[in-house]
């Protein structure tokens, strides 16, 4: 099984700065995957984190607002900026196992903005 | 686009009780996957789905795949405390050459009262 890292696990931000979310993987894969959650919400792709490539983003999410770096095999980065009360979120990354489809989780970062 | 509905959205039983959660997909599936979310934690794997009319067992939790490929269901017997979390169901996102993330049901928070 992938052991997961994010940093940090948590954070305060003011509106209109920026966080960098940091996702590392203890082995190489080759899909990478961020998420948000909202509160009490369900799970919402935010896009693919291609390595050697621009990201997938998913409808209503934009490279400018939420860009992604994916530098190798088990490293992604996540970009939140120009951060907004809207944003406030659970941020999680997950790759898949293997090729089953199925993914795994890191523990996610929480994010507050004033 | 694609929509995956699951209900109810909130279950409280009492412990000993049994539960269970429905899910229903706008599209055919290829395969259907379940994850359990811990209070404070990540999404954690429980199982995956393939085959029309497919039912798996894990001790207490019965897992079912519809035979059109489009609903599920989890059923707990006899609910325990270490039961409580919220269930999502999950199908697969296609993009192109093949999937890409997964589309989350709103998932169903399991309350148990002693």
């Amino acid at each position: 099984s992938a052991v997961i890292s994010q940093k940090p696990s948590r954070d305060i931000c003011q509106r209109g700065t920026s966080l960098t979310i940091q996702c590392q993987v203890d082995s190489q894969v080759t899909m990478m995957f961020w998420y948000r959650q909202q509160p009490g919400q369900s799970l919402t792709l935010i896009a693919t984190a291609n390595q050697g490539s621009e990201a997938t983003y998913e409808s209503g999410f934009v490279i400018d607002k939420f860009p992604i770096s994916r530098p190798n095999l088990t490293f992604s980065t996540l970009t939140v900026s120009n951060m907004s009360p809207e944003d406030s979120s659970i941020y999680l990354c997950s790759v898949e196992r293997g090729r089953t489809n199925t993914q795994y989780f890191g523990p996610g970062t929480r994010l507050t903005v004033l | 686009g694609q929509q995956v509905m699951q209900i109810p959205q909130y279950q409280h039983v009492q412990e000993g009780e049994d539960f269970t959660t429905y899910c229903n997909s706008s599209t055919t599936l290829s395969n259907i996957q379940w994850y359990k979310q811990r209070p404070g934690g990540h999404p954690v794997f429980l199982i995956q789905l393939v085959k029309s009319g497919e039912v798996k067992k894990q001790k207490r939790l019965t897992f079912q795949f519809g035979e059109a490929k489009k609903n599920s269901s989890l059923h707990i017997t006899a609910t325990q405390t270490t039961d409580v979390g919220t269930y999502f169901c999950a199908g697969p996102r296609y993009s192109g050459g093949g999937a890409d993330g997964l589309t989350f049901g709103k998932g169903t928070h399991l309350i148990i009262q002693p």
